[in-house]
């Protein structure tokens, strides 16, 4: 079956911009989490919705936010970007919330480059 | 305020020795824990997981072990290959709510 799926690849924005990134999960996975890697920060958890409904949120400003649609596609969207704000970020989708003890199947993420 | 560790942020190893990543935690809440694997350009995918019930669990060459009184969580590769050489992550979880991530240990196997 095919894997979660990340669109665009690649995204280079100027600062002030917004940024709109989509995820398509497995077929049959309901939940969605989002992540941000960064250099030394590891991987930070953003939010995670299930059934299209955000059901955790981490700890990032209210610029960063996110939805899913009844095909459990997912979006997230970054308004008024800032240089800090440059990083992979990785959709993970998963059968059960919170990823049950089956973890995540990952995406191969959306590098964004804010200039 | 990172409540998953891992404070080696790189470790090299010659081929057919062992490789060990460590990992630490802070709440004692977590019960299940994953270790990732990551190559560049490609998202993290699963290696091996433990539940806070068990210490041990082995799958082929990798072998993870859990020590709940330290808070430590470490994975053995044996025999370390070249095609091992990725970021490994490990991730905690707590009842199933949303997995935490330390900042990765990039590991190199030395042909």
């Amino acid at each position: 079956k095919a894997g979660v799926t990340q669109t665009p690849r690649y995204l280079i924005k100027t600062r002030g911009q917004q940024v709109t990134l989509s995820c398509s999960p497995i077929s049959g996975h309901r939940s969605v989490s989002w992540y941000q890697q960064t250099p030394g920060q590891g991987l930070q958890f953003l939010f995670e919705y299930f059934s299209e409904t955000q059901r955790n949120k981490g700890n990032f400003p209210g610029r960063f936010s996110g939805r899913q649609f009844s095909n459990s596609r997912s979006e997230m969207n970054v308004s008024t970007l800032e240089l800090g704000d440059s990083a992979l970020y990785l959709c993970a989708s998963s059968f059960r919330p919170g990823g049950g003890t089956y973890g995540y199947t990952f995406g191969s993420g959306t590098r964004l480059t804010v200039v | 305020d990172q409540q998953v560790k891992q404070n080696s942020p790189s470790l090299s190893v010659q081929e057919g020795r062992i490789s060990i990543l460590n990992c630490d935690y802070t709440n004692s809440m977590f019960d299940y824990f994953l270790w990732y694997k990551k190559y560049p350009a490609e998202g993290p995918t699963f290696l091996i997981s433990i539940s806070s019930i068990k210490d041990k669990n082995e799958d082929g060459r990798f072998t993870v072990f859990l020590n709940k009184s330290a808070k430590h969580l470490s994975l053995h590769i044996v025999p370390s290959q070249p095609g091992d050489s990725a970021v490994y992550f490990c991730a905690a979880s707590a009842i199933s709510n949303q997995f935490y991530f330390g900042t990765g240990t990039s590991l190199t196997v030395i042909p």
